[in-house]
This record gives structure tokens, sequence and C-alpha cells, in this order.
């Protein structure tokens, strides 16, 4: 059975400050990982996936995540933080051969002026 | 960029009703789903659909609802005799493939009074 655990309801950083938002997977089978982004009253918008190719996968508004096999992680960070990045984060497994996602519980971030 | 747009974005119906909510997928997209979130609680898998059948379903996806493609850019989702607890926001998705990135609509907030 696959899951994803986010550690972290919510996370408050600077603005300018190093964003960090964890995820853990388990998954009996090689992953596919994602993570979505949720504004207020907006739909989920795909930041970034993981599909076995590289481990350090970029993805949109200078966000990152790295697969960590050894340490069945993937979370996503950003050097600095912008105002408009505050929104509720949702990191997501599949696998080959399932099409349906496992969400997290999402991780709010505010981003402080 | 193209997108899934949901309609009604709020849909208000009492105890037993039956609801009916629209998605219109991205046009060239091939396989559609929808996922759920209940308040406070995490985005659930509903069902995918592909070829005009279902080709997944999660265990929430009982005889209470059911999905269609009635047209060639329609996808629906009924839900019979809602119950309090299908009180959610309700979100359509399409894929271009069975593993390209889910496409997400703003979604559907549905309150059963």
């Amino acid at each position: 059975a696959q899951s994803v655990t986010q550690l972290g309801s919510h996370v408050s950083v600077s603005e300018g400050a190093l964003v960090l938002l964890r995820c853990n997977y388990s998954s009996s089978v090689p992953p596919y990982l994602f993570w979505y982004v949720q504004y207020p009253n907006q739909g989920l918008q795909l930041l970034l996936k993981y599909t076995s190719a590289a481990t350090l996968v970029k993805g949109i508004n200078g966000f990152e995540a790295e697969f960590k096999k050894s340490e069945t992680s993937f979370h996503l960070t950003k050097p600095s933080a912008h105002m408009s990045d505050a929104a509720e984060y949702f990191c997501a497994v599949s696998y080959t051969g399932r099409r349906a996602l496992t969400f997290g519980s999402g991780t709010r971030l505010q981003v402080q002026p | 960029e193209p997108e899934v747009t949901q309609t009604p974005s709020h849909q208000v119906t009492q105890m037993g009703q039956e609801v009916i909510l629209r998605c219109v997928p991205i046009s060239n997209h091939l396989y559609f789903y929808w996922y759920r979130q209940i308040l406070g609680q995490k985005v659930e898998f509903l069902v995918s659909f592909y070829n005009n059948e279902i080709s997944e379903k999660s265990e929430i996806f009982d005889d209470q609802f059911s999905v269609e493609r009635p047209d060639g850019s329609n996808f629906t989702l009924k839900i019979r005799s809602t119950k309090l607890e299908d009180s959610a926001m309700y979100f359509c998705a399409s894929s271009e493939r069975g593993d390209s990135p889910l496409h997400f609509g703003n979604g559907t907030r549905l309150t059963v009074t």
C-alpha cells in the first residue's frame, strides 16, 4: 500500500527565508511523486513531479524537490520565500499501473513580511 | 493555457436529494478523474474514467455515486440520495495520458443540509 506523510500542517517563514516542506512516502514499488499547490478558492496546480529520471526535480515558481530513496523522502524547497508563495502544498504519490494519486494531508505555508 | 472547468462553484442541496456535478476536461485529454476533499481532511481519490468506462475506483465510490461522459466535452459526477457526510469540495481532473500529470479544476463545494 502506498501512503504519504507530510510533517507539519503549518509552516511559517519570513519573506526571503528558505522554504522546506517535508514529505515522506511509503510504497512497495517505485513511486511517482508529485507536489501540488492550492491557492485559496482554486484547484490544485502541479508544481513538479518525479518519475524516476533525475533525483533533483525543478518545478515552477523556483521550487525544487529531491527524491531520496534511502530516506523515502521527497522534500520541497525554495531558497527564498515570496509573499505569493503563501498557499497549501500537497505531496502525492502514485505508481505505474495505478493512476490514482494518494495525497498527503497538506502543509499550509505562511510567509511573514 | 487550457484548463479544467467545473460548475457550479457551490451547490447546496438537502439530504436525500440527487446532485450532478459537472466538469469540462481539457479537450485533448483522455483520462478523467474525480477527487474530493472534506473540510480539514486529505484530498481523496474517488474514480478514474477512460474510454467511456471506469478504470479505477476507491472504496468511497459506492453505489451512491456514478460518473458519465454524456457527450464529447462534459464529465459528470452524480450523487444519489446525498448524505450530510457528502459535504465536501469535489475536484475534477483530467490528463492527456495515463502517466501524464493531472490538471485539476477549481472544484465544486457541495453542502448537504
